[in-house]
């Protein structure tokens, strides 16, 4: 089962601030999240190691809650380059191993 | 330093025939796997490989074939395409294959089946 991303989709304008929401179902040991460009293939932003760490990225940020088993995605001060599909993914037992699972992917859109 | 490469960029299958897709990585990575792209799915996992002679299913394997005879080259197989298998496709590879290792992934190939 695939993690819920929400929204799946959001349009700012350039200087605004974002939360994207990535949960489960099941208990987390980790979140990855990702950026896509359209076109483009998907590039690594960060990971979230189960602790409740909170990580960031230039002006993007991150929390994991273990016992709420959700992830969410700040980005603050938005630039038109933050622009693309955002995609959590997160762990699932498939085949006895543990993978990397993705949501579905939230559209992030900003204008001038 | 290439990192992970893909081969064709764009492919047109008729139903029924089959084709290979490329993937090599030159960082040395023993993981590397096959992501599927659907509009409004996300990246679904269809095969992997922990290192050279070591594969395994994914979420969607059906319908696709790997093997992993090196450590730099993880190709995908379809033996007889069908429309539900146009889609983009993207080989990642990684470091670890422990989900603390960041993934590196391919530009993509785009699939279509008539």
């Amino acid at each position: 089962q695939q993690p819920v991303q929400s929204p799946q989709a959001v349009i700012l304008r350039e200087g605004e601030d974002a939360v994207i929401n990535c949960s489960s179902s099941k208990a987390l040991y980790s979140v990855h999240w990702y950026r896509q460009k359209h076109g483009e293939a998907p590039v690594f932003l960060m990971i979230l190691l189960k602790g409740g760490e909170q990580k960031g990225h230039e002006k993007i940020s991150a929390s994991f809650n273990e016992k709420k088993q959700q992830s969410s995605l700040y980005l603050t001060a938005s630039q038109l380059s933050y622009s693309g599909t955002y995609f959590c993914g997160t762990d699932r037992i498939i085949q006895g191993a543990q993978k990397l699972v993705f949501g579905q992917g939230t559209r992030l859109t900003i204008n001038p | 330093n290439a990192g992970v490469t893909q081969t064709p960029k764009f492919q047109v299958l008729k139903t029924g025939q089959s084709m290979t897709l490329q993937c090599a990585q030159d960082m040395n990575h023993e993981y590397m796997s096959w992501y599927r792209q659907d509009p409004g799915m996300g990246l679904r996992l269809i095969h992997y490989s922990v290192g050279a002679g070591i594969t395994d299913q994914g979420e969607v394997p059906n319908g696709y074939n790997v093997s992993r005879s090196t450590t730099e080259d993880f190709p995908l197989r379809l033996l007889s395409a069908a429309p539900s298998q146009t889609s983009v496709y993207f080989c990642a590879s990684s470091y670890t294959q422990e989900n603390t290792g960041e993934l590196f992934f391919g530009e993509g190939s785009r699939l279509t089946v008539l």
